[in-house]
């Protein structure tokens, strides 16, 4: 089946810990992103990337970090530097990154 | 700086009429469109993607359509179901290759049997 994985579903840290999200899909899409949803707000883009090894910022980049050694996989750390953390976070990608989008089922992170 | 609105935020049907949602975007320099459905809790599901060029999609008993000019699109969902109930977002990826989708905030639909 492909598809993208996110793990874990829900997660929890204390203010403070720097945290890492997973994300890892069998698509063979070359592009993928990391959106930021809280609630009664459109999604908003973290961080995304077109290839292997390289990325760029979204509207929304502070506090964050990725990296993309491999096509599969994008997985983003969530810093103590983050002012407000507790969201829900959605990994997606696509073949290029101009076309269609496919979504992750999410990782809701608190932070207490 | 492109703004994607989608009205009304809440819709209440009953089973088996048909509907439509609306989402509009200030910009009409838009290289595609995408219509997605969230369930509570969950990732979104790509509906439909209608490329700039296009007046149209169908899957299903979902129909979207795109009119660039006026910068609107709709979603209609014909004989609707229970299992229709979710939050349908719609997304703009404006021109010259840009990397990012602009969201609207969503409809939350849900359809009484």
């Amino acid at each position: 089946d492909g598809g993208i994985t996110q793990s874990p579903k829900y997660l929890f840290r204390k203010e403070g810990q720097n945290v890492t999200l997973s994300c890892e899909q069998n698509l063979n899409h070359d592009a993928m992103y990391w959106y930021r949803q809280d609630p009664g707000q459109g999604l908003r883009l973290i961080y995304y990337s077109q290839i292997v090894n390289d990325f760029q910022k979204g509207d929304i980049a502070e506090g964050y970090s990725v990296s993309r050694e491999k096509k599969e996989s994008f997985p983003l750390t969530v810093t103590s530097a983050q002012k407000n953390p507790t969201a829900f976070y959605l990994c997606a990608s696509s073949i290029v990154q101009s076309a269609e989008q496919y979504f992750g089922p999410g990782t809701r992170l608190t932070v207490t | 700086k492109q703004e994607v609105t989608q009205i009304p935020a809440a819709l209440s049907v009953p089973e088996g009429e048909n509907l439509v949602l609306n989402c509009s975007f200030t910009d009409s320099a838009i290289y595609n469109l995408q219509w997605f459905r969230q369930d509570p809790g969950k990732g979104l599901t790509s509906l439909l993607l209608i490329q700039s060029s296009q007046r149209e999609q169908t899957s299903g008993r979902l129909n979207a359509s795109l009119d660039k000019s006026s910068g609107r699109s709709t979603l209609y969902i014909a004989a609707s179901q229970p299992g229709d109930s979710a939050t349908y977002l719609c997304a703009v990826r404006p021109e010259g290759g840009s990397e990012k989708l602009v969201f609207g905030k969503g409809t939350k639909l849900t359809v009484n049997p």
